[in-house]
């Protein structure tokens, strides 16, 4: 499977803060990219695909991919206590994906 | 997206006995993959099931300690055989819905199993 790294957590942030979650891939030919969010003894429920170079807004979420630097990224604006849960960063591999290790946010109220 | 449920929800199971875990969905679908994702880690691909064909195991996964079936369109069947505690896990099944740049996967609830 490739290669998909995120930062490392737990990352902590107060309530009404950014929460920025950052995932890097070893594939240059991957074109799918997606987060999905997992709460705690849950399934992993998809928040964000992004498939073009730029910035993709849905709500409080925006996800940025750069291609060229096999880069993507999810920021979560005005983060709010239900935030709190495991993101995981997963990359197109052929018809599959592969999920890279997830990062836990915890939003301190 | 598609409605995917799973059975049993978890499980208490006695080492070298063997538990089948089943996966359907509210409508009809290609892919159906199954993914392990054992305690505090990420999501590990066992294999890919498409009906009507022999499921696609994943280097690590073999078919004589994870038989899969895939009848039709809406189910497929993961059996974890003769279980060790390694294989206490959360097992998921997902399926893809396609947009043209496809692979977008949603995930049923998970089946949590305990092996002692």
């Amino acid at each position: 499977q490739k290669e998909v790294e995120q930062n490392s957590g737990p990352l902590s942030v107060p309530e009404g803060a950014i929460a920025s979650l950052n995932c890097t891939y070893s594939d240059r030919v991957s074109q799918s990219f997606f987060w999905y969010r997992q709460y705690s003894g849950k399934s992993p429920e998809l928040i964000m695909s992004i498939y073009s170079n730029g910035d993709k807004e849905d709500g409080r979420f925006t996800a940025q991919l750069n291609k060229a630097s096999q880069y993507v990224s999810l920021l979560i604006r005005d983060s709010q206590p239900s935030d709190s849960a495991t993101y995981l960063c997963a990359v197109n591999d052929d018809y599959k994906l592969s999920f890279g290790a997830g990062t836990t946010v915890t939003v301190r109220a | 997206s598609a409605v995917i449920s799973q059975k049993p929800s978890r499980d208490i199971c006695q080492r070298g006995t063997s538990l089948t875990i089943q996966c359907q969905v509210d409508s009809q679908v290609t892919m159906m993959f199954w993914y392990r994702q054992q305690p505090g880690q990420s999501l590990t691909l066992i294999a890919t099931a498409n009906q009507g064909s022999e499921a696609t195991y994943e280097s690590g996964f073999v078919i004589d300690k994870f038989p899969i079936s895939r009848p039709n369109l809406t189910f497929s069947t993961l059996t974890v055989s003769n279980m060790s505690p390694e294989d206490s896990s959360i097992y998921l099944c997902s399926v893809e819905e396609g947009a043209p740049a496809g692979e977008t996967q949603y995930f049923g609830p998970g089946t949590r199993l305990l092996v002692l």
